[in-house]
């Protein structure tokens, strides 16, 4: 089936620090989502993205598709210590009928004060 | 408010006793979905269901069953559960299934161990 992979795996940045992720296809996703998990919680919607080479942004978040159909980059700038969190790419599979949701492995996020 | 309810969060229980995770949403969503959650491996879909009566397989679907007798209630049921179904278990629903502005909300989860 369609696979995720997402970079990096972790990452470790400062209070304030900008962060950039992505996440990279070998087969071509026609939307592009972007899902934060916080602690002990479910996943919660960020952006979504439904055309090649949008460019959203939702408050200091900002999300690209990218061109190839084949990636997208998501974008924090000036991070705060709420931030923290495994940070997912979606989008819907070819599979099942196009009713499977296909998720990265994610991102974890720590923010040090 | 509109919610994913699911329970219990935490379950502990022993290989091949039978155990039922309930889930259940109060936005009227017709599209729900279960997912099993493994430290590398991202979220992956065990069974969804785009309406009543109607549910079908996802990537992970041995060793789990489901029903969907109403519109808000998708249980997830293990017959007979074994230790690599050890897990974070996530039901998810959306208005109309995987489709334009019909994101996926997610429950508060379910750790499940089985020893």
């Amino acid at each position: 089936g369609q696979q995720l992979n997402q970079s990096p795996q972790s990452m470790f940045i400062q209070e304030g620090e900008d962060v950039s992720m992505n996440c990279t296809s070998s087969s071509i996703f026609n939307t592009w989502l972007w899902y934060k998990q916080e602690p002990g919680e479910g996943p919660v919607l960020l952006i979504a993205l439904y055309k090649a080479g949008e460019l959203t942004s939702n408050g200091r978040l900002t999300a690209q598709f990218g061109i190839t159909r084949k990636d997208s980059f998501l974008n924090i700038s000036a991070s705060i210590p709420s931030d923290v969190g495994i940070y997912f790419c979606a989008g819907p599979s070819t599979d099942n009928y196009g009713q499977n949701f296909v998720f990265g492995p994610g991102t974890r996020l720590s923010v040090l004060p | 408010e509109a919610q994913v309810t699911q329970n219990p969060r935490y379950l502990i229980t022993v290989t091949g006793k039978k155990l039922t995770v309930t889930c259940s949403q109060n936005m009227n969503h017709e599209y729900m979905s279960w997912y099993r959650q493994d430290p590398g491996l991202g979220l992956r879909q065990i069974y969804y269901s785009m309406n009543v009566e109607v549910t079908d397989k996802g990537d992970v679907p041995e060793g789990y069953k489901v029903s969907r007798k109403e519109k808000r209630n998708f249980p997830l049921i293990l017959e007979s559960p074994s230790p690599n179904q050890t897990s974070l278990y996530f039901c998810a629903s959306s208005l109309e299934g995987i489709s334009y502005n019909s994101p996926l909300h997610f429950g508060n989860g379910t750790r499940l161990t089985v020893t």
